[in-house]
């Protein structure tokens, strides 16, 4: 089976362009999350998703950030303009939400650069 | 304070060795508890959940201990393909799991 998908892999841009990560969930879970990774904060959680419908987005840096997810299979974070202190690696995660253990599958990330 | 708080390491062990980790977290509220693994430039992966009596997964054993709010991971018997970041990981008993920033293990030959 497929795990989470994500694209792209990498991704370089320079300050002040719009930046898309994409995220294909495993299907039939119905929670899906985004996550930030950094050397000096650790994995944050920016945002989460039940049912295609945002949760809690208390994690999410500022307005230059934003999630959709449009239906069950796809899901998009969105950085306009890009800062180089977005520099990070980017990670959604999905789980089926009323398992037990609340186990969350993570994506290969999206590795960003904003130079 | 931070919510999950671990010891960073790095915890450089021969092959072999016994080698244990622990975590603390701060909201007594916490419902369930898990260590995760990281790979380098990998994705984190649930390695195993902790449960209140203790449980043990071939050389893993996690324990829990509420009264103190801490968690521990012990690994017997280190392999090199042990050598990774263990993240200690808090849920609330909502959706959201809270990820410490992780004890790096390198074990060597």
């Amino acid at each position: 089976d497929a795990g989470v998908i994500q694209s792209p892999r990498h991704e370089v841009t320079e300050m002040g362009q719009e930046v898309t990560l994409r995220c294909k969930p495993i299907s039939g879970h119905n929670s899906l999350f985004w996550y930030r990774q950094t050397m000096m904060r650790g994995l944050e959680l920016l945002i989460y998703f039940n049912n295609n419908v945002p949760i809690d987005d208390s994690g999410m840096p500022e307005d230059r950030f934003s999630a959709k997810m449009p239906n069950a299979s796809f899901s998009t974070l969105k950085i306009q303009p890009s800062e180089p202190r977005d520099s990070a690696v980017y990670f959604c995660a999905s789980s089926q939400r009323g398992q037990g253990g609340y186990e969350q599958y993570f994506g290969p990330g999206t590795r960003l650069t904003v130079t | 304070r931070k919510e999950v708080e671990q010891d960073p390491g790095p915890f450089n062990v021969p092959e072999g060795a016994t080698v244990a980790f622990n975590c603390t977290y701060s909201n007594s509220a916490s419902q369930s508890f898990f260590w995760y693994r990281q790979d380098c430039r990998k994705e984190p992966k649930l390695l195993m959940s902790v449960y209140s009596s203790g449980n043990e997964d071939g050389r893993f054993t996690a324990q829990l201990n509420r009264a103190s709010q801490y968690i521990s991971l012990l690994i017997r018997d280190s392999k090199l393909s042990d050598s990774a970041t263990y993240l200690c990981v808090v849920n609330l008993n909502t959706d959201k799991l809270i990820f410490g920033t992780g004890t790096r293990l390198q074990v060597f030959p």
